[in-house]
């Protein structure tokens, strides 16, 4: 079955760039979709199809994918941006990533 | 206004048994796949059933099969879990998720804000 690994955690400061990594065999043939989850709340999509944005999500948003490796990446960090993130592609089900953690310091 | 609320959360002994709704407005489930997505505490997440709008077809994850049913009734727009010989393990936050599809991927927006399961003795 098809995996995906993220780190356990990205630290960022605040204003600063975040980069999180969603790595998988050739994910780069993938559509990857990015979850956004604060504590005690539901996902949120935040990407879909690598680069794509739902309405109501901020430009500060934007993501990529290519080779072995797909990335969300936050500009400006804000602290309502702290939670975690979770990659996930389709593979005649769904697969997520494991999450990662992001702090704004 | 598309919104899914999800109900039927509880404490179970193991074994016992449990079914969870999600109903859905602003759409009709029939015209949709649907997915219950599960997190367990402190952990990520985990795809558990879809269900095709058109075909009607289930789907599990292999750790539920023969004990999860997956069914839904459109004349009230409601998405079903009926989870039977509950396991601790199966102790997780039960989201229910609207598939978006296109090509060969699927997506889920929006998700319910979930409904908690806990097995124990």
């Amino acid at each position: 079955s098809y995996e995906l690994t993220q780190p356990l955690s990205v630290s960022v400061a605040l204003g600063q760039t975040a980069r999180i990594t969603c790595g998988g065999y050739k994910i780069g043939n993938r559509n990857v979709h990015w979850y956004q989850q604060k504590p005690g709340q539901a996902p949120l999509l935040v990407i879909y199809r690598d680069t794509n944005r739902p309405s109501g999500i901020p430009e500060r948003f934007s993501g990529s994918n290519s080779g072995d490796a797909a990335t969300l990446t936050i500009s400006r960090a804000h602290v309502g941006d702290e939670g975690d993130y979770y990659c996930q592609v389709w593979d005649s089900s769904a697969v997520f990533g494991g999450g990662t953690k992001l702090t704004v310091l | 206004e598309v919104l899914l609320l999800e109900a039927g959360g509880g404490f179970v002994q193991p074994g016992g048994s449990l079914r969870l709704s999600c109903v859905a407005s602003g759409f009709n489930i029939r015209n949709y796949v649907m997915s219950w997505v599960r997190q367990a505490p402190g952990k990520g997440l985990e795809w558990v059933s879809s269900l095709s709008g058109s075909t009607g077809s289930p789907t599990y994850v292999a750790s539920v099969k023969g004990r999860f049913t997956i069914s839904r009734d459109d004349s009230t727009n409601t998405l079903y879990l009926q989870m039977n010989t509950l396991r601790v393990e199966d102790t997780a936050i039960y989201y229910c998720a609207k598939h978006l599809i296109a090509g060969s991927t699927n997506w889920f927006d929006p998700w319910g804000q979930g409904t908690l399961v806990t097995v124990s003795s």
